[in-house]
């Protein structure tokens, strides 16, 4: 069985400074995909950014970036110059092989990010 | 313009009544998916299909049904033996390619039971 642990339930970060939002996980499977969402207030989930499990280095979509660290398990999302729109919900997600998570996205709880001006 | 509609936005049912929850997309994915988010969770999936004609039970299904006579909806019909319908129902779909790695959401469906 797949598990996501995010810590921070919440966080307030002033505006223009970085935001790194923790995520660890738990797989026995050889193979997975990391993924990153945002949940604004709206209810839409939309998708930041992906690594996969053998990917040598780590993801970068533009202002966002994956800090992938195989061994601690770990797979942190790095936000920097943060925005007053970045504001909400901050999912990590997991699927039990690279790729586009077929058999379905496990999910952690999620960090609320408030930024402030 | 290709995505996921999700239909109604809210739903209402009241006790012991069955209410079907509609989910199309015109992305040409292979695979599709229901997940529930309660207040302050994460996403839990319900169901999922790869193919037509074919479904996977999530983690929680109990209580719920899917069909998948389509490769374009997905529709997930939620039962009077469901015991806590009242959540948050998204849809999504993505294609089962390693090359692909997102899953498309729709907007989701707020159902509640009065």
């Amino acid at each position: 069985a797949q598990k996501i642990t995010q810590t921070q339930p919440g966080m307030f970060v002033q505006e223009k400074e970085a935001v790194t939002l923790d995520c660890t996980y738990d797989t026995s499977d050889p193979s997975y995909g990391l993924f990153w969402y945002k949940q604004p207030s709206s209810g839409e989930m939309i998708f930041l950014i992906y690594q996969g499990s053998y990917d040598q280095q780590n993801a970068t979509e533009g202002r966002y970036s994956l800090n992938f660290q195989k061994a601690r398990k770990s797979a942190n999302l790095v936000i920097s110059a943060s925005q007053l729109g970045d504001s909400a919900m901050y999912f990590c997600a997991m699927s039990p092989h690279s790729g586009g998570g077929a058999d379905g996205l496990t999910f952690g709880k999620g960090t609320h990010l408030i930024i402030q001006p | 313009d290709g995505g996921i509609t999700q239909s109604p936005k809210y739903l209402f049912r009241k006790e012991g009544q069955n209410v079907t929850l509609s989910c199309e997309q015109n992305l040409n994915h292979d695979a599709m998916y229901w997940y529930r988010q309660d207040p302050g969770q994460g996403l839990r999936l319900i169901y999922y299909s790869q193919i037509v004609n074919d479904f996977q039970k999530g983690d929680i299904a109990e209580g719920y049904s899917v069909s998948r006579e389509k490769k374009e909806s997905f529709p997930l019909t939620v039962t009077s033996a469901q015991k806590n319908p009242t959540a948050f129902y998204l849809c999504a779909s993505s294609v089962w390619d390693s090359e692909n790695t997102e899953a498309f959401f729709g907007q989701g469906t707020r159902l509640t039971v009065v």
